[in-house]
């Protein structure tokens, strides 16, 4: 059964950092493609980044360029996000997926003073 | 402010029909496939289309996708209450580098 598992998020302050893992099983990590979405509250879902496989490509919405990093470690079947210079607007519910077809329930970053 | 562009609700009565309408551009729903997830706010999305028209294994054959130029729809047929919840569109955008979400769509069974 594959499975995704979240987890790092939590409350930090404007301007902070934080790195979220995503933790993989029941599937060849390196085989897929990978990314995370996000849900804002009262907002809909949002694409903020993807990586390859390999994880030698990797692709960013404009809204987190810059900003954010993702990467992976295929020898842990984990994925990584990154996050630096958080704003309040980064407040949301962080999802990992395997392209396409299994996400994991999310984990919750809450960017406040 | 997403380029993918959805109606905000859709509503029916159990047994109905609903359509789901996704509008975008030559850029994306254009020249891509488009994909379809359910979500319930607090859970995974679901994954229900992809390739404009095919249904991974295990989305009921009541979801239907199709694809008409710029635009793509999702039909919910014989609609059941479980299927409350919101639906969004998704593809590839070549002049953003990036995939893009619909702005979400509602859907109620009265």
């Amino acid at each position: 059964e594959v499975q995704l598992v979240e987890s790092g998020g939590g409350l930090v302050q404007p301007g902070g950092s934080l790195r979220l893992s995503c933790a993989a099983s029941g599937f060849t990590f390196s085989d897929s493609g990978m990314s995370w979405v996000r849900q804002a509250p009262g907002k809909g879902l949002e694409w903020i980044s993807s990586i390859t496989g390999s994880g030698d490509g990797t692709y960013y919405a404009d809204s987190v360029k810059g900003r954010f990093t993702v990467f992976r470690d295929n020898s842990k079947n984990t994925l990584f996000l990154q996050m630096n210079s958080l704003r309040a607007d980064d407040t949301a519910i962080y999802h990992c997926g395997k392209h396409w077809d299994c996400w994991g329930r999310g984990t919750l970053v809450t960017v406040s003073s | 402010q997403s380029v993918l562009t959805q109606p905000p609700s859709a509503s029916g009565t159990p047994g109905q029909r609903v359509t789901i309408s996704c509008s975008g551009s030559s850029s994306n729903i254009g020249r891509k496939p488009v994909r379809w997830f359910q979500h319930l706010p607090g859970t995974a999305p679901k994954f229900l289309i992809y390739n404009n028209t095919q249904r991974p294994s295990g989305v009921p054959d009541r979801f239907s996708g199709s694809k008409s130029g710029t635009s793509a729809s999702l039909a919910i047929s014989g609609l059941q209450s479980e299927d409350e919840a919101d639906y969004y569109c998704a593809a590839w955008d070549d002049n953003l580098n990036g995939h893009v979400f619909g702005t979400g769509t509602k859907v109620t069974v009265l």
